[in-house]
């Protein structure tokens, strides 16, 4: 069964903390994606990766590093966390243009 | 900045009815289109992607395209409460998929 997994479905941290967030996906897809999902404002693109060691910045980058040094692992990086970083975290993958599927989300909450 | 625009709803349609969702987005040189469904609490689930200009169905889903309007569309025939959802508009245009809003649709019995 393909799949994107995220490692942690709820996450609470603390301002100033540096956090992690990993996607894996076992599809062998080029595209990986993060977005974040706030009530009323949609998915918004943080970042996202079209192959190995590349990466884009989305609508949102501003706090956010993104780390690709397997094809298969996207790992979102807040360097120091805030309070306004509180949201859900959404990772996808996608091949090309095509549709993207999305892991179950990391539900992060800094303090 | 690329944009995507829904309707915002929330829209409620009786059980049987048809529902429809729009959408227009801003990048003229956007090449492919998707529907996504998300249930409260849970990741959004693919439900139809649209290439090329016109109609295309599945099931009683048909998705509408009109890439000189820059507008697509979702139409749900014959409603049913489990259809009860937000529903997303998503286009890609660079490899830089991006996401309306959301339209939450509640289907009454």
């Amino acid at each position: 069964d393909v799949k994107v997994t995220q490692s942690s479905r709820y996450l609470v941290k603390r301002t100033g903390e540096k956090v992690f967030l990993e996607c894996v996906q076992d599809m062998d897809h080029e595209n990986m994606f993060w977005y974040r999902q706030d009530p009323g404002l949609g998915l918004r693109l943080i970042y996202f990766s079209y192959d190995v060691k590349m990466k884009e910045k989305g609508d949102i980058p501003e706090g956010y590093s993104v780390s690709r040094e397997k094809k298969e692992r996207f790992s979102l990086i807040l360097e120091s966390a805030s309070t306004n970083q509180t949201s859900m975290y959404l990772c996808a993958s996608s091949l090309w243009d095509g549709p993207l599927l999305f892991g179950p989300g990391t539900r992060l909450t800094v303090l | 900045q690329k944009e995507v625009e829904q309707n915002s709803g929330p829209l409620s349609v009786p059980e049987g009815a048809i529902a429809s969702l729009n959408c227009t987005y801003s990048d003229r040189g956007s090449q492919s289109f998707f529907w996504y469904r998300q249930y409260s609490g849970k990741s959004p689930e693919l439900i139809m992607f649209i290439y090329s200009n016109g109609d295309k169905e599945d099931g009683r889903f048909t998705a509408q395209l009109n890439k000189a309007s820059q507008y697509v569309s979702l139409l749900i025939r014959d409603s049913q409460p489990s259809d009860s959802a937000t529903y997303l508009c998503a286009v890609n245009g660079d490899n830089d998929m991006r996401f309306g809003a959301g339209t939450r649709l509640t289907v009454k019995p």
